[in-house]
């Protein structure tokens, strides 16, 4: 299973963007990258999934450089609402069993 | 739509005691998960259900942890005895596509297990 690295913490103030980067190094040919956040007290929730270049959706964009060794999760314009953990996952389809890492804890600042 | 449900939200019993969670997917959902979290540590992947049928349980912790799923609806997971190890959140999952991995889960709010 591809191993991820991401920040511990970041903060942020409202209205800024952020951009919270994981590394894969041993990312492999069928692996997806995909990205939760999880509020407390509650479970992880899907935010977005990409598997080179770029992906948008209404919540954030995701960029995946050309060798996949790293990913981006661009969150823009973030809110209070945002503050939660994120979490990176990568894997394939079949018989991928999803690794949670420990996250990134994101606090949005007033 | 209503989401993924799990009940109970909280259980608090004592050692050597048995208490079974039940997950309920997102109707017509094939793939179910579920998930612990130990006080501390990371999600931890416990087992896949694609219909009725145990696709992989290599998380299960030990044989003090019994899964269901009869008729493929609803899940049940039972922890008997239970020991103060076992206290943690556990999460359900599911899925819709075949590849259910691929694709996003919907996680239910879990259930908050406490062994004293």
């Amino acid at each position: 299973l591809a191993k991820t690295t991401q920040p511990v913490s970041m903060d942020s103030y409202e209205g800024q963007e952020v951009n919270i980067t994981c590394s894969h190094n041993n990312i492999a040919t069928n692996d997806y990258i995909t990205w939760y956040q999880q509020f407390p007290s509650q479970g992880p929730r899907f935010i977005i999934q990409g598997y080179k270049t770029k992906v948008t959706n209404e919540v954030a964009s995701l960029f995946i450089p050309a060798d996949r060794k790293s990913s981006t999760l661009s969150l823009p314009r973030v809110s209070l609402s945002d503050t939660a953990v994120y979490y990176c996952l990568v894997g394939g389809g079949g018989s991928y069993i999803p690794t949670f890492g420990r996250g990134t804890s994101l606090i949005v600042h007033p | 739509e209503a989401g993924v449900t799990q009940f109970p939200s909280h259980s608090v019993i004592e050692k050597g005691q048995t208490v079974t969670l039940r997950c309920d997917p997102i109707s017509g959902h094939d793939n179910l998960y579920w998930y612990r979290r130990v006080m501390g540590k990371e999600i931890k992947f416990l087992l896949h259900f694609v219909k009725e049928s145990k696709q992989d349980e290599s998380g299960m912790p030990n044989n003090r942890f019994l899964a269901e799923r009869t008729g493929g609806t609803y899940s049940t997971l039972k922890v008997q005895p239970a020991e103060l190890e076992d206290s943690g959140v556990y999460f359900c999952a599911s899925s819709q596509d075949r590849w259910g991995a691929l694709y996003e889960q919907y996680f239910g709010p879990g259930t908050r297990l406490t062994v004293t």
